[in-house]
């Protein structure tokens, strides 16, 4: 498969822990975005990426989480003493720094906080 | 800021009915608008995009949907819906040049047999 890839598929995390995601763009793509989608709403950017450089981010995206990138290929996201309101599946996409291109998602992840 | 908004959020349609589902964005300059459709678990897939040009764009599975400007709006049509159509479709925007997608709430719809 070489679509967007992203790792777990599901977490299950007590309120207070620290997660972190993986996301691997499709490979010739520069540009990786991160999106947050809870029930019932479209997903919502959370930051976006070109090569390595972080160049936006979203006022949703709060001191606990963090997203790097740091050879330009995957990207991480880590979310820092977790609460229950960050339960939310998360979105990765990725593409070409083309005008008329699209944004390719991955599966996403799903973040359960109990 | 942009928004998009989708109104229908919950539509069922009986196989072979025609299919029209609502989508208004509030940006007034250069726009690229996307339809994503999600079936049941699988990820978000394009189903057709616009970004400048014929303002009438088909996309797979025989979708289209029209830009008009003038209505800030880009619906997307079927003529004729089948069962495996089934699924979540969500409409997003981004500024032209820009990175960020800005999506609707989604509409679930519901072909049944």
């Amino acid at each position: 498969d070489t679509g967007v890839s992203q790792d777990p598929r599901h977490k299950i995390t007590k309120r207070g822990q620290n997660v972190t995601f993986r996301c691997d763009p499709i490979s010739e793509h520069n540009r990786l975005y991160w999106y947050r989608q809870t029930l019932g709403q479209g997903p919502e950017f959370l930051t976006y990426f070109q090569n390595e450089a972080q160049l936006e981010k979203s006022r949703l995206l709060s001191d606990r989480f963090s997203a790097e990138r740091p050879k330009g290929s995957f990207s991480t996201l880590e979310i820092q003493r977790t609460e229950q309101g960050d339960s939310a599946m998360y979105l990765c996409a990725s593409s070409i720094n083309r005008e008329g291109t699209e944004a390719f998602f991955g599966q996403g992840t799903r973040l359960t906080v109990v | 800021a942009q928004s998009v908004s989708q109104h229908n959020h919950h539509v069922i349609l009986s196989e072979a009915a025609s299919l029209e589902l609502g989508c208004n964005y509030s940006y007034g300059g250069t726009v690229n608008l996307f339809w994503y459709v999600q079936y049941p678990g699988q990820h978000l897939q394009l189903l057709l995009k616009y970004f400048s040009g014929d303002p009438l764009v088909k996309g797979i599975k025989g979708f289209e949907a029209e830009f008009i400007k003038s209505k800030f709006s880009f619906n997307l049509r079927k003529p004729s819906v089948q069962w495996s159509d089934t699924a979540e479709y969500f409409c997003a925007s981004r500024t032209g040049g820009g990175n960020k997608l800005t999506f609707g709430t989604g509409t679930q719809l519901k072909v049944e047999l």
